[in-house]
């Protein structure tokens, strides 16, 4: 069965640290990758997503997240994190070999502490 | 333009009972899902729905149904209520269900069954 993982389940870190959460999924062939966001309190939003073509992708707030085809993974990163950065982040997978239902990962919480 | 609603914001019900819980897409949006949300099982996909047709399904019992109606609102159904019920259901919706549409998720309805 299709499945994503994610690397840790909380990470906690000063402001000013550099983020990389990791995220492997389990498809193979062509697959979407996204990453969502879950803020206290607010809705799961889009931060960002990949189909094709360079690997290296930017999304709202100053995130990145970099595709590796070899190693199937889609790896959030952000060189310098806030405050209000403190969520919850899920990485979310989908295929059209597979339906177009999304599979998310375990999400991992991320705490910057000020 | 309008988020999606979801209604009601919090539910409680006891063992046995059934509940149906309602998603208003966002305006134009034809495409609703449906996610179950919990802590051990993080977000698990239920069904889709588009021009009210059931277009994929998870791996949930039938006691979990749908239906979405000709102006693309959508209703779940959870008959006889387990404990393990309990849950934040998210609903999402896309311009068309494409796997490379971006899914805008709703604030979510959080069950709790006694």
């Amino acid at each position: 069965a299709q499945s994503v993982s994610q690397h840790n389940h909380h990470v906690i870190l000063s402001e000013a640290a550099s983020l990389e959460l990791g995220c492997n999924y389990s498809y193979g062939g062509t697959v979407n990758l996204f990453w969502y966001v879950q803020y206290p309190g607010q809705h799961l939003q889009l931060l960002l997503k990949y189909f094709s073509g360079d690997p290296l992708v930017k999304g709202i707030k100053g995130f990145e997240a970099e595709f590796i085809k070899s190693k199937f993974s889609f790896n959030l990163r952000k060189p310098s994190v806030q405050w209000s950065d403190t969520a919850e982040y899920f990485c979310a997978v989908n295929s059209e070999n597979y339906g177009q239902n999304f599979v998310f990962g375990p999400g991992t919480r991320l705490s910057v502490l000020p | 333009k309008a988020g999606v609603t979801q209604t009601p914001r919090y539910l409680i019900k006891t063992r046995g009972q059934q509940v149906t819980l309602s998603c208003s897409p966002i305006s134009g949006h034809r495409s609703v899902s449906w996610y179950q949300q919990t802590p051990g099982q993080g977000l698990q996909f239920l069904f889709e729905y588009f021009s009210e047709t059931q277009r994929n399904k998870g791996n949930f019992p039938g006691r979990f149904s749908g239906r979405q109606f000709s102006n693309s609102r959508s209703e779940m159904n959870v008959s006889t209520l387990e404990l393990g019920d309990s849950a934040l259901y998210l609903c999402a919706s896309s311009l068309a269900g494409g796997t490379q549409e971006t899914q805008y998720f709703g604030p979510g309805t959080r069950l709790l069954v006694l």
